[in-house]
């Protein structure tokens, strides 16, 4: 059973557009999300993350925006690059840090020049 | 800071053999080590969670006896493939926690069975 929700499976944008992947949850144990790029035959790396106490967060040009009472939460990406088609996975715990990770499905973004 | 290395980045091996991966955190003491496989543009399944000193606990599913972890030391954790057969054939993931900080990923091994 999927924790973790993820959608687009897909995406596709252009230069300078914006990217939004979104993400559902059931599990209201679940105390901390983050976000991880992986480009191909590399590992995930920790983009961004977020706890339930705000509602959004953002770093340079990606933000996480959540909901808590809507179990939701995604990943906008401003100004998007040809360098951030990756795959983009969400993911949550609980205990925080100290949780095990439950995954999306991934997201595979491609911007185009 | 926080980094973690795999090693072999790819190894081709034959049906029945033994394959040893490595993973190291370089900069920090990995006090908790994870072990995920990845399939061709699928998500990451953990196959197990290991803490320094202690037996590793497998998910539901997977044969500890099949995937043998070690983790003896604070900077090192290895996952052993033992009598692998094509259907192993996967990425290889290993993640590397110290205490509460988040898990930092190494860059995988790509493991084929021939």
């Amino acid at each position: 059973q999927q924790q973790v929700k993820q959608s687009p499976q897909s995406l596709i944008v252009q230069k300078g557009g914006i990217s939004i992947i979104n993400c559902a949850y059931e599990n209201t144990a679940f105390d901390y999300f983050p976000w991880y790029q992986q480009f191909p035959g590399k590992g995930p790396a920790l983009l961004i993350a977020i706890r339930p106490d705000v509602s959004e967060k953002k770093e340079g040009r990606f933000t996480i925006s959540f909901n808590k009472s809507a179990k939701q939460f995604s990943l906008h990406i401003m100004d998007s690059q040809p360098g951030d088609s990756a795959t983009y996975f969400c993911a949550a715990s609980k205990g925080s840090t100290l949780g095990r990770l439950y995954f999306g499905r991934g997201t595979q973004l491609t911007v185009w020049p | 800071g926080a980094v973690v290395s795999q090693h072999p980045s790819w190894v081709i091996c034959k049906s029945g053999t033994s394959v040893k991966i490595e993973c190291r955190s370089l900069d920090f003491q990995a006090t908790t080590m994870f072990w995920y496989r990845q399939f061709p543009k699928q998500s990451l399944m953990l196959m197990a969670t290991s803490n320094e000193g202690s037996k590793a606990t497998y998910e539901q599913g997977v044969e500890k006896d099949k995937f043998l972890i070690n983790h003896a030391s604070l900077t090192l954790s290895t996952l052993t493939v033992t009598s692998a057969h094509p259907e192993d054939s996967s990425f290889y993931i290993c993640s590397a926690r110290d205490g509460n900080q988040p898990q930092h990923f190494g860059d995988g091994t790509r493991l084929s069975i021939l």
